[in-house]
């Protein structure tokens, strides 16, 4: 099993829908996570981060943790094509950050 | 205040000749990452700095790859010689946060990425 793991989509919602991006990570991973946003051909860009269970929120976005079943997610509501990228859940494994593969995101207009 | 910078942001090359990418980081920042990003993956890990001192590198493939950070500042990644299966996007980030801690925000700043493309 790799240390993060995401569904590499792409995953497509319309316009002003609720995009949720899912990420499962392995017990040797440490429980602070965060999910960074990338633009095609673009650099990543951290937009989350969460280090207890449960959720948090931030404008537009909620990242959800559930250590229980090693679980993080990311909801995007009223979705815009401006968000279309792709999603990188990452946390640390060790003394370093570890990154899942990312899922593509495409929000039709 | 200015990003993390790289250079060269593309390169093509021929199997078996040398490359080197450099990167500046954020004023201030001790610690560096490179990272090497294959098309559809996550980044991954290749080497950290904390100053000057390399203190993660079990990821580097030290028979052609090299990497230095002098001074503690600017760092440059060398392949030599390059193969087939070494196209890809070298990240480079920096970040004032050293290690995992309860109080680390997790950001790292990247660069824009160098792309490497071996023929």
């Amino acid at each position: 099993q790799k240390e993060v793991e995401q569904n590499s989509g792409p995953l497509s919602v319309p316009e002003g829908a609720i995009a949720s991006l899912n990420c499962t990570y392995s017990d040797r991973v440490s429980q602070s996570f965060f999910w960074y946003r990338q633009y095609s051909g673009k650099s990543p860009e951290l937009i989350m981060s969460i280090y207890s269970n449960g959720d948090k929120e931030d404008g537009r976005f909620t990242a959800q943790l559930n250590k229980a079943s090693q679980y993080v997610s990311l909801l995007i509501r009223d979705s815009q094509p401006s968000d279309s990228a792709t999603y990188l859940c990452a946390g640390f494994y060790g003394q370093n950050f570890v990154f899942g593969p990312g899922t593509r995101l495409s929000v039709l207009p | 205040e200015a990003g993390v910078v790289q250079s060269p942001r593309y390169k093509i090359i021929e199997k078996k000749q040398p490359v080197a990418f450099w990167c500046n980081p954020i004023s201030g920042h001790n610690t560096l990452y490179w990272y090497l990003q294959n098309l559809g993956q996550g980044p991954e890990l290749l080497i950290r700095y904390e100053n000057e001192e390399a203190v993660d590198d079990s990821q580097l493939p030290k028979d052609r790859f090299s990497a230095e950070r002098l001074k503690g500042v600017d760092s440059t990644l060398k392949i030599q010689p390059a193969e087939l299966g070494d196209s890809a996007v070298y990240l480079c980030a920096s970040s004032s946060e050293r290690g995992p801690t309860t109080m680390n925000t997790g950001e790292l700043f990247f660069g824009e990425g160098s792309r490497l493309t071996v023929l």
